[in-house]
């Protein structure tokens, strides 16, 4: 199988804190994940695109400083959204590629909520 | 420009039936993928089938199959004998490019399918 795990499922936090969101790939290598945000009843919009050992590929309009990427090794990329703000309430999903196979996995998402 | 266009936000189908999700696309590469995802009120995105560009037959999984229409730049989503468990969200999606684990896969803005018992 390929299994994407992500954590956590949901998270509240305060306005001006940070928060972590993990993406692991359990039985596989990933060498790139991506990183969606979806807002309600939205499409998946494209963050950025995270490489092992390297820094991520942000989109154009995605601030690098406060969505701060981190891939350390080939199963965990996180994301850590700085100084969270009530409008960075969101769905956030990770999605990791095996190699050149074709599809993408994707983990379960993180619903962030700030108050 | 949009590269994916879903022009169905939402569908209601009597179960049993076949329905078909609409998906065009737009790009210049001669080389790229289409998918399908499921997405459920849960949340999780559900890889359910994958057309190459150079794939010369409709790809088929199950109850899915793709209508894929290379010249209309058409990759519609087939679902057969359609089940109270289908009712979700349903995107399409592209990977332009060649095939490399960095190549981006972007969606369309999803369609609700609604099955009605």
């Amino acid at each position: 199988g390929a299994v994407v795990s992500q954590h956590p499922s949901w998270v509240i936090c305060k306005s001006g804190t940070s928060v972590k969101i993990e993406c692991r790939s359990l039985d596989f290598q990933a060498t790139t994940m991506f990183w969606y945000r979806q807002f309600p009843k939205q499409s998946l919009m494209l963050m950025a695109t995270s490489n092992e050992g390297s820094k991520a590929t942000y989109e154009q309009g995605v601030e690098k400083d406060k969505f701060l990427i981190n891939h350390a090794s080939l199963t965990l990329s996180t994301l850590t959204v700085t100084s969270a703000h009530p409008e960075d309430s969101s769905f956030y999903i990770c999605s990791a590629r095996k190699g050149l196979d074709t599809e993408a996995f994707f983990g379960q998402g993180t619903r962030l909520t700030v108050v | 420009a949009q590269k994916i266009t879903q022009t169905q936000p939402g569908m209601f189908v009597q179960e049993k039936e076949a329905v078909t999700l609409d998906c065009t696309y737009d790009t210049s590469d001669q080389s790229y993928g289409l998918f399908w995802y499921k997405q459920p009120s849960s949340g999780e995105m559900i890889f359910l089938i994958y057309q190459g560009s150079y794939d010369e037959q409709n790809a088929t999984e199950g109850r899915y199959s793709l209508n894929f229409q290379k010249a209309r730049k058409s990759a519609n989503l087939v679902i057969s004998a359609s089940q109270l468990g289908d009712s979700a969200m349903y995107f399409c999606a592209m990977r332009e490019g060649r095939r490399s684990s960095a190549s981006k896969i972007i969606f369309g803005s999803g369609t609700r399918l609604s099955i009605r018992p």
